[in-house]
């Protein structure tokens, strides 16, 4: 099973700043088939990236994907009150498909 | 617009069964693999199962092999998802997701439902 884990767990940032979250596998994700998606307090979960880089229907070009094998990065530039939420990367290169624990953008 | 809408929910006590379901409207169902993913209070996503398109591949969560059982209706657009012998760790919440197609590299999920709240207490 590939363990995903995330960096920061909490990353406190006014709007208008830059943020980079990281996602780190335990082994190489293949063909980089790797996600982010953002999900908001009682909300249902969006995907904002797939394929490392690759941005979703309709996803902003503040959101930005990159990395590969192991390492992977998420950067929201220039962030607005909507972008506070927890992000979370998901590998879907094998089965079981797996999730990161999250990370937290919360207001400084 | 593509829309998909779970139901079946609901507080029940540990060794119990149900049944959740996913209507799915607004794109062509069986192009799309499906999946559950669920969400417990205060942890993070999880996958639980997956099935192919055509329904003819499963796909299951260690921790859910041989209790649940993933199932399509092309003809209904509909995703099921039968849950046998609850435990307490299954209390989540259930979303349906529809992957980007299917096939390899489709894996990611693009479309979630608003979800079901599944409580398993005695």
């Amino acid at each position: 099973e590939i363990v995903l884990s995330q960096s920061p767990g909490t990353l406190s940032l006014s709007p208008g700043e830059r943020a980079t979250l990281s996602c780190r596998a335990s082994q190489s994700v293949d063909f980089d088939y790797l996600a982010w998606y953002q999900q908001k307090s009682g909300q249902t979960p969006r995907l904002l990236i797939y394929a490392a880089s690759r941005r979703a229907t309709g996803i902003p070009d503040k959101f930005s994907g990159s990395g590969s094998g192991t390492d992977f990065t998420l950067t929201i530039t220039r962030l607005e009150p909507e972008d506070f939420a927890v992000y979370f990367c998901q590998q879907y290169s094998e089965y079981p498909f797996t999730f990161g624990p999250g990370s937290k953008v919360d207001f400084k | 617009e593509a829309h998909l809408l779970e139901s079946g929910g609901g507080l029940l006590q540990p060794g119990g069964s149900l049944r959740l379901s996913c209507a799915a409207s607004g794109f062509t169902f069986s192009s799309s693999a499906m999946s559950w993913v669920r969400r417990a209070p205060g942890k993070g996503l999880d996958w639980v199962s997956t099935i192919t398109g055509p329904g003819d591949f499963t796909y299951y969560a260690d921790s859910v092999k041989d209790r649940f059982t993933i199932s399509r209706d092309n003809s209904r657009s509909t995703l099921s998802l039968q849950i046998n012998t609850l435990k307490t760790e299954d209390t989540a919440i259930y979303y349906c997701a529809k992957h980007l197609c299917n096939g390899g590299g489709c894996d990611a999920f693009e479309m979630w439902g608003q979800g079901t709240a599944v409580t398993v207490s005695s």
